[in-house]
């Protein structure tokens, strides 16, 4: 069963901290992983989007990918207020054409000043 | 920055009546989608939509849903006979390539009262 993890928190961090999301999962068949960020009411935003194994750096943000534990990290550094939202992991197979995303429950974080 | 439109942002109706929801996904891609969040829960892969056909649905997906490509830019979900269960948020995304990721746009929230 395609199966992903993820705490819901809340998670509360003070401006600047470094934070760490993950999500964990049970289908070693998903190669693609991805972060999102929504804010509330809004529609998901790609923060990350990984394939396979290992670390990828965009700015502030870190993501890694762990596929013999099936393990996927999220590191947000020098948090900020702007930072504060739900965090989704999601991930996917290959397929031949369209292909199911499979979400995470989110976690909700605040970064206060 | 292309993105994903949706219409509308919010739609109210009553149980038992049909609704029609819209979504221009970005120009270039090919790939389609309709998700849902029902508030506080996971978002939930309903249907993927390639070359005018379906190409992987869900459980959720049943006889009351349909999609539909009208024209070269819009991308629709009918519910027929909505339900109060049917009352979430319901997301369109959109990909241009085989298991890359997907852009959402910013939902509709729809109420079945």
């Amino acid at each position: 069963q395609k199966e992903v993890e993820q705490d819901p928190g809340p998670l509360s961090v003070p401006e600047g901290a470094i934070v760490s999301l993950n999500c964990t999962y049970s289908n070693s068949a998903f190669q693609y992983f991805m972060w999102y960020r929504q804010y509330s009411r809004k529609g998901p935003e790609l923060l990350m989007y990984t394939y396979s194994s290992g670390n990828k750096e965009d700015g502030r943000f870190t993501a890694q990918v762990d596929k013999s534990s099936k393990y996927i990290s999220l590191f947000i550094r020098d948090s900020q207020p702007s930072d504060s939202a739900t965090y989704l992991c999601a991930m996917s197979a290959r397929g031949n054409t369209g292909n199911q995303f499979y979400f995470g429950t989110g976690t909700s974080l605040t970064v206060i000043p | 920055e292309p993105e994903v439109t949706q219409t509308p942002s919010h739609q109210v109706t009553q149980m038992g009546q049909e609704v029609i929801l819209r979504c221009v996904p970005i120009s270039n891609h090919l790939y389609f989608y309709w998700y849902r969040q029902i508030l506080g829960q996971k978002v939930e892969f309903l249907v993927s939509f390639y070359n005018n056909e379906i190409s992987e649905k869900s459980e959720i997906f049943d006889d009351q849903f349909s999609v539909e490509r009208p024209d070269g830019s819009n991308f629709t979900l009918k519910i027929r006979s909505t339900k109060l269960e049917d009352s979430a948020m319901y997301f369109c995304a959109s990909s241009s390539l085989v298991a890359e990721t997907q852009y959402f746009g910013p939902g509709t929230r729809l109420l079945v009262l």
